[in-house]
């Protein structure tokens, strides 16, 4: 089955650095990708959407040039945390989609990143 | 704004009982997924429905979508400690194909 490798799975930085997350689709190619966050013991909240080659799209209320997102390759999508503070330690899981009609169609996550930020 | 009414948030049972979690909302889903995660890792995808009216088994799980596409539940018999986990359930809108997750039920089974 499709499957999707997240990476770090954890991390911690110092406030004021970034910090990059990875997300690839190892067996097929994924049109689409998806961020969530994630506090403890709540959901996934959708963060932004991505397509290959072109820019993401954001929910109301994420900021942009806070959590920059690149989907340069049918095969990688990375989120990058700017200039981080402790309120963005969360835990961050991608997700991705393959074209319709393929197997790959379903929604395939990633096995998320704790990100801590001191 | 899409809104998923997950409900319960929190159920503590005993092993044996049975269980019903409910997800609603006042829109239409092209699909509805429910999904199990446990801690520090991704959602697991456990059933997708699609027809309105839908009942889907999986062993001592069922799903069931309603008439209108707005509402799902999941029902489980005789829990186990290894039902322990969070459960969410995730509506598909047509719109950019967004997968918008309900607030997630933590269940936790006692032996």
């Amino acid at each position: 089955g499709a499957v999707v490798s997240q990476h770090p799975s954890r991390v911690i930085c110092k406030s004021g650095t970034s910090v990059k997350i990875e997300c690839r689709s190892l067996d097929f190619q994924a049109t689409t990708m998806f961020w969530y966050r994630q506090f403890p013991k709540q959901s996934l909240m959708l963060m932004a959407t991505s397509n290959e080659g072109s820019k993401a799209t954001y929910e109301q209320g994420v900021e942009k040039d806070k959590f920059l997102i690149n989907h340069a390759s049918l095969t990688l999508s990375t989120l990058t945390v700017t200039s981080a503070h402790p309120e963005d330690s969360s835990f961050y899981i991608c997700s991705a989609r393959g074209a319709p009609g393929q197997l790959s169609y379903g929604y395939t996550f990633g096995s998320g990143t704790r990100l801590t930020v001191v | 704004t899409q809104l998923l009414e997950q409900s319960p948030q929190f159920l503590s049972i005993q092993e044996g009982e049975n269980l019903t979690v409910y997800c609603n909302s006042s829109s239409v889903f092209s699909s509805l997924q429910w999904y199990r995660q446990e801690p520090g890792e991704g959602p697991v995808l456990l059933v997708t429905v699609v027809t309105g009216g839908e009942v889907k088994k999986l062993k001592r799980l069922t799903f069931q979508f309603g008439d209108a596409r707005k509402d799902s539940s999941l029902h489980i018999t005789a829990a186990q400690p290894g039902d322990t986990g969070l459960y969410l359930c995730a509506g598909l809108y047509n719109q950019g194909g967004k997968l918008i997750f309900g607030q997630g039920t933590e269940l936790s089974v006692k032996p």
